[in-house]
């Protein structure tokens, strides 16, 4: 049974950069036919997905954030990131990480959920 | 790229059946059998309930089923329960510079 658990701050000032962690237990990241990805959920709305990495290092993001969003995988503790810059109140979101199965393209695991509040 | 477009509430009465629409455009939905349904309760992440329109994971009830017709795609809950109240969410690969694209979100209700 895969298991996914988001770290990080849960307040970051405005401007400033948010950063994430998500460790994956009962499954590695090496996994080939799996991509590690981001998705968000502000109060009260909808899930937005932000972004994938495969262990290969191919990345894609959700363009509506443009060029803020890095994400990367370290392979030695088969955890993978995630930076957002510049952040604004609107960036406040309960951030999910999740496997997404690139057989039929659906988010299969996902973590519990870390709730980042961007505040000063 | 646009979020799909859900209703933003259902409702029914238990036993009957009801059906949420999710709907796209050419560059998802319309183009691929590649649509997911995602139950979702308050506080919690997401459950995958369906994937390629209309595959039940492992241990989802078979009263959840899908399907696709040109670019809308289909959540049915038939008998329905107290337990299916919950928020439903659609998600559709999608060509172009995106992978992945949600729907609104629907808020389903137990009368």
């Amino acid at each position: 049974q895969v298991q996914l658990q988001e770290s990080g701050p849960g307040l970051v000032k405005p401007s400033e950069t948010l950063s994430l962690t998500c460790n994956v237990a009962g499954g590695s990241v090496r996994s080939g036919s799996h991509y590690w990805s981001w998705i968000r959920q502000p109060p009260g709305k909808g899930l937005e997905w932000i972004g994938y990495i495969h262990h290969s290092g191919n990345t894609k993001n959700n363009p509506s954030l443009k060029s803020r969003v890095t994400i990367s995988v370290d392979t030695s503790k088969n955890h993978f990131s995630l930076k957002l810059t510049s952040v604004t109140a609107a960036d406040t979101a309960v951030y999910y990480c999740a496997r997404a199965d690139d057989s039929n393209e659906s988010i299969d695991y996902w973590g519990q959920g870390t709730l980042v509040t961007v505040s000063s | 790229q646009s979020a799909l477009t859900q209703p933003a509430s259902v409702s029914g009465s238990p036993g009957q059946s009801i059906t949420i629409s999710c709907t796209g455009t050419s560059s998802d939905v319309g183009s691929y059998n590649l649509v997911s349904w995602y139950q979702q309760f308050p506080g919690k992440a997401p459950k995958l309930i369906l994937s390629e329109v209309s595959t039940r994971p492992s241990g989802v009830s078979s009263r959840f089923s899908g399907s696709k017709s040109g670019n809308t795609a289909s959540l049915t809950i038939t008998g329905l329960q107290a337990e299916d109240e919950a928020d439903y969410y659609c998600c559709s690969y999608a060509s172009g510079n995106t992978r992945y694209v949600f729907g609104t979100g629907t808020k389903v209700t137990v009368l």
